[in-house]
């Protein structure tokens, strides 16, 4: 079975601060992604990552960065938190073939900015 | 901006008893997918639906798909307590590699 692990379940961090969400995945999965989900928006996509190295913007970007330095691991930064991104982060990982392929998600990190 | 869109919002029903959850979308796809997700929990996936298929079954699980009217409905016959989740469709546009955009849910409560 895939395996995605993301770092934390609950995380606290104050405004300002450069937070990192880490995130694992055991398949050797090409394609890896970062969404937030918040109560009647559903999932959002934040940035994926296709190959090492190589990220797209999503649909919501702004004040975040990714870092996808080896091939399992793909990281979610918060410039300079704020309170609205207080939210569910997910990770997950595909198969790169096209869309055809189901997404695999961590338990996710539910992050609240003070 | 969001693709899909399940109806209803929420649901609750009793042990035994069927299921059924839509979704409508707005632009042409590759394939349409179904997720749950337990309370707190990442989403898990159900079931995938090419667009050149119109009907796809798994276990308890039925799907179908019009392409015509954009729209796909989950059904999950004689649905269990364990069935108490959050349902979401999402969709792989055309042109689009690997991208999937989700819904916003639907919450079925199954009560014993």
């Amino acid at each position: 079975d895939v395996k995605v692990t993301q770092s934390s379940r609950y995380l606290v961090k104050r405004t300002g601060e450069k937070v990192f969400l880490e995130c694992v995945q055991d398949m050797d999965h090409e394609n890896m992604f970062w969404y937030r989900q918040d109560p009647g928006l559903g999932l959002r996509l934040i940035y994926f990552s296709y190959d090492v190295k190589m990220k797209e913007k999503g649909d919501i970007p702004e004040g975040y960065s990714v870092s996808r330095e080896k091939k399992e691991r793909f990281s979610l930064i918060l410039e300079s938190a704020s309170t609205n991104q207080t939210s569910m982060y997910l990770c997950a990982s595909s198969l790169p073939q096209g869309t055809d392929q189901p997404q695999h998600f961590g338990d996710g990190t539910r992050l609240s900015i003070l | 901006s969001q693709q899909g869109e399940e109806d209803p919002q929420a649901l609750s029903i009793q042990e035994g008893e069927n299921a059924t959850m839509n979704c409508s979308y707005k632009t042409s796809i590759n394939n349409l997918q179904w997720y749950r997700q337990n309370s707190g929990r990442g989403l898990v996936h159900l079931i995938l639906i090419r667009s050149n298929e119109r009907e796809k079954h798994s276990g308890r699980l039925r799907v179908t798909l019009d392409t015509s009217k954009k729209s796909s409905s989950l059904l999950i016959t004689a649905s269990r307590a364990a069935d108490t989740a959050s349902y979401f469709c999402a969709t792989g546009p055309t042109g689009t590699a690997s991208k999937l955009t989700f819904g916003t849910g639907t919450r079925l409560q199954v009560t014993l």
